[in-house]
């Protein structure tokens, strides 16, 4: 059964830094690119950044781009993300996805919460 | 505002079909594939449609999806209580960037 676990979410204030983590399981993880998406209390879905499968290659959404830095583990089958210069409007709840193709997230974590606030 | 463009809402009885639209443009839903993902209250997206037509195992065949042009359309027969939650469309875009559109609500009367 394919598994995917968000932890590291908090409350940060503006400015601040986070480091949010997600272990997979239940498939070879080193097989899939891999992505953040995130959901803004009662808003729409906003992808954040992707990984390739070996780290070579990542992608970002222009509103992270410069503050946010994607990762990956294979060894540990854990994919990261850490979020600096926080700012109010990151607050969200952060979810880790399985890409099998770029237009597509088959497995989602159950997320993990950002609370950006003074 | 999203990329890609949905109702915000629609509602039908039990029983009945609903469609929900996803409008985009040559450099998204023109160009790549199509998913949809439902979004149960209080619960993660889970994927219902993918390649435009797909439906994953154990999605019902009351969940079909189709895509012309610029726009797709997600599908849903015989609305059941359970059926109740946020769908949304999303694709590539050469941007290189994922993208979403902003939500449909379904609300079964």
């Amino acid at each position: 059964e394919v598994q995917l676990v968000e932890s590291g979410g908090g409350v940060v204030q503006p400015g601040g830094s986070l480091r949010l983590s997600c272990v997979a399981s239940g498939f070879t993880f080193s097989g899939y690119w891999m992505s953040w998406v995130r959901q803004s209390p009662g808003k729409g879905l906003e992808w954040v950044a992707n990984i390739k499968l070996d780290g070579s290659e990542k992608y970002y959404a222009d509103s992270v781009k410069g503050r946010f830095t994607i990762s990956r583990d294979n060894a540990k089958n854990s994919l990261y993300l850490q979020m600096n210069s926080l700012r109010p409007e990151d607050t969200a709840v952060y979810y880790c996805a399985r890409n099998p193709a770029e237009t597509e997230f088959d497995y989602w974590g159950q997320g993990t919460l950002v609370t950006v606030s003074s | 505002q999203s990329v890609l463009t949905q109702p915000p809402s629609v509602s039908a009885a039990p029983g009945q079909n609903i469609t929900i639209s996803c409008s985009g443009s040559s450099s998204n839903i023109g160009s790549y594939y199509v998913s949809w993902y439902q979004q149960l209250p209080g619960t993660a997206p889970k994927l219902l449609i993918y390649d435009n037509i797909k439906r994953p195992s154990g999605i019902p065949d009351r969940f079909s999806g189709s895509r012309s042009g610029t726009s797709a359309t997600l599908a849903i027969t015989g609305l059941q209580p359970g059926d109740e939650g946020d769908y949304f469309c999303g694709t590539w875009d050469t941007s290189l960037s994922a993208v979403f559109g902003g939500g449909t609500k379904l609300t079964v009367l």
